[in-house]
């Protein structure tokens, strides 16, 4: 049971350089999310997979895209990858969406944009 | 004024003593709340949830929620080394129909030896 499951653990990127992160997760969870974590500015969700077949922008959506290809993988995309744009990724699922919103995460996405 | 704050530290407390970690958010309709822990280079993971007013206790942690004041905090009691990290506080809020975690920005622990 590897839990939540995120590729590439780092990369490096020339502005205008695009690339997909990978997301998936084997907990049968049916609520999938993205965030950013840039220091001093805590998580910040960019998009949310409800549930399979529905995405949904966050706070930050503004130069991502996402697909959510099956329950267990989630993807995230950046078409033209830009310097403000470098941080750490995370992946995250839980169960349902209700009040007990646990939500796991995968290990993370260290992604620099020159 | 962001939705959830915490001090972001570096809080300095002796090993042993009781580490006492606050966090305060805006939306009277939140309606569940958590900690997690996040140690450096990692990833988030949760320690105490908490929904109804009053205290929670999970061994050495716990959790302690006033809606009336709109805080939470985190006690840690006998805190080791190894509680050195980043306590992240996390609102359950819902937003168009569906819940959303709102994050504070973290404090960052130390534990002295």
């Amino acid at each position: 049971n590897a839990g939540v499951t995120q590729t590439p653990k780092f990369q490096v990127l020339k502005t205008g350089q695009s690339m997909t992160l990978q997301c998936a997760q084997d907990m049968n969870h049916n609520s999938m999310y993205w965030y950013r974590q840039d220091p001093g500015m805590g998580l910040r969700l960019i998009y949310y997979s409800a549930s399979e077949g529905t995405t949904d922008k966050g706070e930050v959506p503004n130069g991502y895209n996402v697909s959510r290809l099956n329950k267990r993988e989630f993807s995230l995309r950046l078409e033209s990858a830009a310097p403000s744009q470098t941080s750490v990724y995370f992946c995250a699922s839980s169960e349902i969406q209700d009040s007990y919103n646990e939500q796991f995460f995968g290990p993370g996405t260290r992604l620099t944009v020159l | 004024q962001k939705e959830v704050e915490q001090n972001s530290g570096p809080l300095s407390v002796p090993e042993g003593a009781i580490a006492s970690l606050n966090c305060t958010y805006s939306d009277r309709g939140s309606q569940s709340f958590f900690w997690y822990r996040q140690y450096s280079g990692k990833s988030p993971e949760l320690i105490m949830f908490i929904y109804s007013n009053g205290d929670k206790e999970d061994g050495r942690f716990t959790a302690q929620l006033n809606k009336a004041s709109q805080y939470v905090s985190l006690l840690i009691r006998d805190s080791q080394p190894s509680d050195s990290a980043t306590y992240l506080c996390a609102v359950n809020r819902v937003m168009d129909s569906n819940y959303q975690l709102i994050w504070g920005a973290g404090t960052k622990l130390i534990i002295k030896p």
